[in-house]
């Protein structure tokens, strides 16, 4: 079966960094993206790796190591907007079917 | 570019009762993808359109279930005989084949809530 695992809840306070981490067990893998998903709102793309490395966008980076079969989003400069849910999704297959399994989601409170 | 929309945004029905919802991704996109989202989960892949070649069906989705894209085009997701446990939020993503590369961002619509009663 697939598995992506991360933490349930993570709190910090505004103007923090915070690191959400995601493990998988997929029998594919193509690619590590992550989504934010604001309650009641739809999940939108935040960041994507192919490779091993660091990829970053504005507050926002992302981290993969294959071998370890490990990423983590990184969020800097933290805001209130950021309260959110943030999901790992692996891209499973060969063939990029561009096919996400999602994990069951962390939900980031960013307190005043 | 006016994103992925869905129609009905919510959706009440009985138990017994078919259902059909309806997306309209974004209009230059050809792949089109079907998730169920239930309270405090990710979203699980239902069905994988390429143009409108369903290409992945999810063994989670039973007989009572069939999603069409007939023009390649918009697509509509049917749940015949709906059950309590088909209650969920019905996401419907779409993205651009990028030549040679990965297609993995994928354009979330809103949404179809489905309360089975």
């Amino acid at each position: 079966g697939q598995s992506l695992e991360q933490p349930s809840e993570v709190t910090a306070v505004e103007g923090a960094i915070v690191q959400i981490n995601c493990t998988y067990q997929t029998s594919g893998f193509y690619g590590l993206s992550w989504y934010q998903q604001h309650d009641g709102g739809a999940p939108t793309f935040l960041s994507y790796n192919g490779l091993d490395g660091l990829e970053e966008t504005g507050r926002f980076s992302s981290f993969l190591s294959r071998s370890d079969s490990y990423g983590y989003l990184l969020l800097q400069e933290l805001q209130m907007k950021d309260s959110a849910s943030y999901f790992c999704a692996v891209n499973l297959g060969s063939s990029n079917t561009g096919k996400l399994i999602f994990g069951q989601g962390t939900t980031l409170q960013v307190k005043p | 570019d006016t994103g992925v929309s869905q129609d009905p945004r919510h959706k009440i029905t009985k138990r017994g009762q078919n259902v059909t919802f309806r997306c309209d991704p974004i209009s230059e996109h050809n792949r089109l993808y079907w998730y169920r989202q239930t309270l405090g989960q990710g979203p699980e892949f239902l069905t994988y359109f390429q143009n409108e070649a369903q290409l992945e069906k999810s063994r989670l989705l039973s007989d009572r279930f069939s999603a069409e894209r007939p023009k390649g085009s918009f697509s509509t997701l049917e749940i015949q005989r709906t059950e309590q446990g088909d209650s969920a939020m019905y996401l419907c993503a779409s993205s651009p084949t990028i030549p040679g590369g990965p297609s993995d961002t994928q354009y979330f619509g809103p949404g179809t809530r489905l309360t089975v009663l």
